[in-house]
């Protein structure tokens, strides 16, 4: 069985700061992707990043980085140099062996002019 | 290339009728996968077909139903609605053969706009 745990269900940060959503997991498969995804209001949800258990160098993709503790079981994510479009819930989510993710409860991140 | 197309956006039904929703992947995905979010629940897997099999199967009862036809085009079906039926239901497309060195998945699943469904 696969958990994610998100425990900020809500987050504020300044336009133009950084902010780190934090994500926990933990699983059974000796090999695990790492997703995170975003959720405007609109409702669709838009791939960020990804992380394989193997990789030794955490994922960057533009302004998110994937800041992955494999002995911790974290992958938070960093946003640099937040906008205001960053505004949205954030999800992490995790696939092992199956092509099915199990996804964490979100958090909502807002960002503030 | 199109992204995931779903259809219809909303959709309000009545206890006990029954609904279809249709997903049209990503050109050249084979796989689609089904979500169903609710406030209460989130993210829950329903499942997954490829190649018009379905591969796997979360825990929901089988009043939900899906199918995939030969062009990757899916269906979900959900007959004798409840109340706690109404939610977002996600399609997600994504292709064959990603998967990495470990055998773990790592191509994103990419996500269509959703379909609201309202039960009353």
């Amino acid at each position: 069985a696969q958990k994610i745990t998100q425990t900020q269900p809500g987050m504020f940060v300044q336009e133009k700061e950084a902010v780190t959503l934090d994500c926990t997991y933990d699983t059974s498969d000796p090999s695990y992707g790492l997703f995170w995804y975003k959720q405007p209001s609109s409702g669709e949800m838009i791939f960020l990043i990804y992380q394989g258990s193997y990789d030794q160098q955490n994922a960057t993709e533009g302004r998110y980085s994937l800041n992955f503790q494999k002995a911790r079981k974290s992958a938070n994510l960093v946003i640099s140099a937040s906008q205001l479009g960053d505004s949205a819930m954030y999800f992490c989510a995790m696939a092992g062996s199956a092509r099915q993710l199990t996804f964490g409860s979100g958090t909502q991140l807002t960002v503030l002019p | 290339k199109a992204g995931v197309t779903q259809t219809p956006r909303y959709l309000i039904k009545t206890r006990g009728q029954q609904v279809t929703l249709s997903c049209s992947p990503i050109s050249g995905h084979r796989s689609v996968s089904w979500y169903q979010q609710t406030p209460g629940q989130g993210l829950q897997f329903l499942f997954e077909y490829f190649s018009e099999t379905q591969r796997n199967k979360g825990n929901f009862p089988g009043r939900f139903s899906g199918r995939q036809f030969s062009n990757s085009r899916s269906e979900m079906n959900v007959s004798t609605l409840e109340l706690g039926d109404s939610a977002l239901y996600l399609c997600a497309s994504s292709g064959a053969g990603d998967r990495s060195s470990d055998g773990s998945y790592n191509s994103p699943l990419h996500f269509g706009n959703g379909t609201r469904l309202t039960v009353t």
